[in-house]
């Protein structure tokens, strides 16, 4: 079993929709979690960071940590095209070696 | 000050031939990683500096594997006597606080 384990999709939405995409890990000791956007033959981008439990909301982004679930969320709210990429949850106990997910692909169409 | 650079973007390389990659962070980051990463996959640590310190190693990296932080700025990573298995895409990132990472855009390696 992966210490992380996400849903690598593909998912495909159409343009204004509500986005939610999931982690789960098997590391109580995680503190740290992630969020990053990682466009075709880039390097991954931060999108939101949130440490222990708790909800952290910016703009169109809000990511949700269940930490006695060990789930995490990601929803994107009135989704757009450019948000189409891949998106990758990590996930810490140092903030150092971080444990990222496979990644999930999504595609937002107009 | 553009961000987390890496060079070359590309290389292609011969099985058993050494190759080495550049990672120049961002100035006042303290902190610089390594991670790779195959098609499919998310990025797997492969190693971390604070300064010039090397502080954590995965046992992803082996033996043919190092990399260095001189004087604690740029950083590169070698791999000796490649293999087709090392083909990945090899992200640099760098942090000051530890509060996320950021990124560069990563060399691609072939081997073949």
């Amino acid at each position: 079993q992966k210490e992380v384990e996400q849903d690598p999709g593909p998912l495909s939405v159409p343009e204004g929709a509500i986005v939610s995409l999931n982690c789960t890990y098997s590391n109580s000791a995680f503190q740290y979690f992630m969020w990053y956007r990682q466009y075709s033959r880039k390097g991954p981008e931060l999108l939101m960071y949130t440490y222990s439990s708790g909800n952290k909301e910016d703009g169109r982004f809000t990511a949700q940590v269940d930490k006695s679930s060990k789930y995490i969320s990601l929803f994107i709210r009135d989704s757009q095209p450019s948000d189409s990429a891949t998106y990758l949850c990590a996930m810490s106990y140092n903030n150092n070696d971080m444990r990222f997910g496979a990644g999930t692909r999504l595609t937002v169409k107009p | 000050d553009t961000g987390v650079s890496q060079n070359p973007r590309h290389k292609i390389t011969k099985r058993g031939q050494n190759v080495t990659f550049r990672c120049d962070p961002i100035s006042e980051h303290n902190r610089l990683y390594w991670y790779r990463q195959t098609l499919g996959q998310g990025p797997e640590f492969l190693t971390y500096f604070q300064n010039e310190a090397q502080l954590e190693k995965s046992r992803l990296l082996s033996d043919r594997f190092s990399a260095e932080r001189p004087k604690g700025s740029f950083s590169t990573l070698e791999i000796q006597r490649t293999e087709q298995g090392d083909s990945a895409m090899y992200l640099c990132a760098s942090s000051s606080t530890g509060v996320g990472y950021t990124f560069g855009s990563g060399t691609r390696l072939t081997v073949v």
